[in-house]
C-alpha cells in the first residue's frame, strides 16, 4: 500500500464547478496535511495546509481533514481555467520524519 | 524575502560525466529536501536534511549519488557516471518547523538535467 495515494486523472470539470481532489494515507498517526499545486513545467507551489479534523477555507479553496478515515480532500470553488494544473497531497508523519507526496492529480479545467 | 534558489537552472552532460547541482534554501530553514521528478511522472524523494541530524538518504536511487549540506545551509546533490536515466527535473525544497507539527516545504525552480 503506498503511503499517499491520489487518482492521478485527469479530473475534468467545467468552468465554474466544483473541482474536489481527494488523498487517502497509511500513517494513521500522521499529524500535517499539505496540498501543492504544480503547473506543467513548474516547481510545486504549497496551496494549503491543514492540521486539525474539518474544514479549512482559504478563498476559492477549502481543505478537509477525517483523520478517523485517513482522508484529506481539497475543494476549488468557482474553478478557472487557470487552476488546470496536477495537485500534489503531501503529509507529515510527525517529529522529523519527511514529508510524503502523493503522485498527484491532473485538474483540468474546461471552458 | 528570498526563495529557494537553484543552480544551475539548465545542464547538459554527457553519458559518464559527472555533476553538481546547488541549492541555497530560504534563510533560516533548518530542513533540506532533494526530488526528482523525471518528465510527466511524480516527485521522487531522494534525500532529507533536519538540522544537524543525520540526513535520510533512503530515496538514493544509487551509489551513484550523494548529497551534502555544508554549515547547515548550501546543498550540493552530486551524481557520479551520469546516465542518461538520470535525466530529470531536480527540485530542491526547504522548510521550518513554525510549530511541533508544521513542514511546509517551498520549493526552487529546478535544475533540468539531460544527460547525452
Amino acid at each position: 500500500q503506498k503511503e499517499v495515494e491520489q487518482n492521478s486523472g485527469p479530473l475534468s470539470v467545467p468552468e465554474g464547478a466544483i473541482a474536489s481532489l481527494n488523498c487517502t494515507y497509511s500513517d494513521r498517526g500522521s499529524q500535517s496535511f499539505f496540498w501543492y499545486r504544480q503547473y506543467s513545467g513548474k516547481s510545486p507551489e504549497l496551496i494549503m495546509s491543514i492540521y486539525s479534523n474539518g474544514d479549512k477555507e482559504d478563498g476559492r479553496f477549502t481543505a478537509q481533514l477525517n483523520k478517523a478515515s485517513q482522508y484529506v480532500s481539497l475543494l476549488i470553488r468557482d474553478s478557472q481555467p487557470s487552476d488546470s494544473a496536477t495537485y500534489l497531497c503531501a503529509v507529515n508523519p510527525g517529529g522529523y520524519q519527511k514529508v510524503t507526496f502523493g503522485i498527484g492529480t491532473k485538474l483540468q479545467v474546461i471552458p | 524575502g528570498a526563495g529557494v534558489s537553484q543552480s544551475p537552472s539548465n545542464k547538459v552532460t554527457e553519458k559518464g560525466k559527472d555533476v553538481e547541482l546547488r541549492c541555497d534554501p530560504i534563510s533560516g530553514h533548518t530542513a533540506l529536501y532533494w526530488y526528482r521528478q523525471s518528465l510527466g511522472q511524480g516527485l521522487e524523494f531522494l534525500i532529507y536534511f533536519q538540522g544537524n541530524s543525520a540526513p535520510d538518504k533512503s530515496g538514493l536511487p544509487s551509489d551513484r549519488f550523494s548529497a551534502e549540506r555544508t554549515g547547515g545551509s548550501v546543498s550540493t546533490l552530486t551524481i557520479q557516471r551520469t546516465q542518461q536515466e538520470d535525466s530529470a527535473v531536480y527540485l530542491c525544497a526547504s522548510s521550518a518547523p513554525t510549530g511541533r507539527v508544521s513542514y511546509e516545504q517551498y520549493f526552487g525552480p529546478g535544475t533540468r538535467l539531460t544527460v547525452t
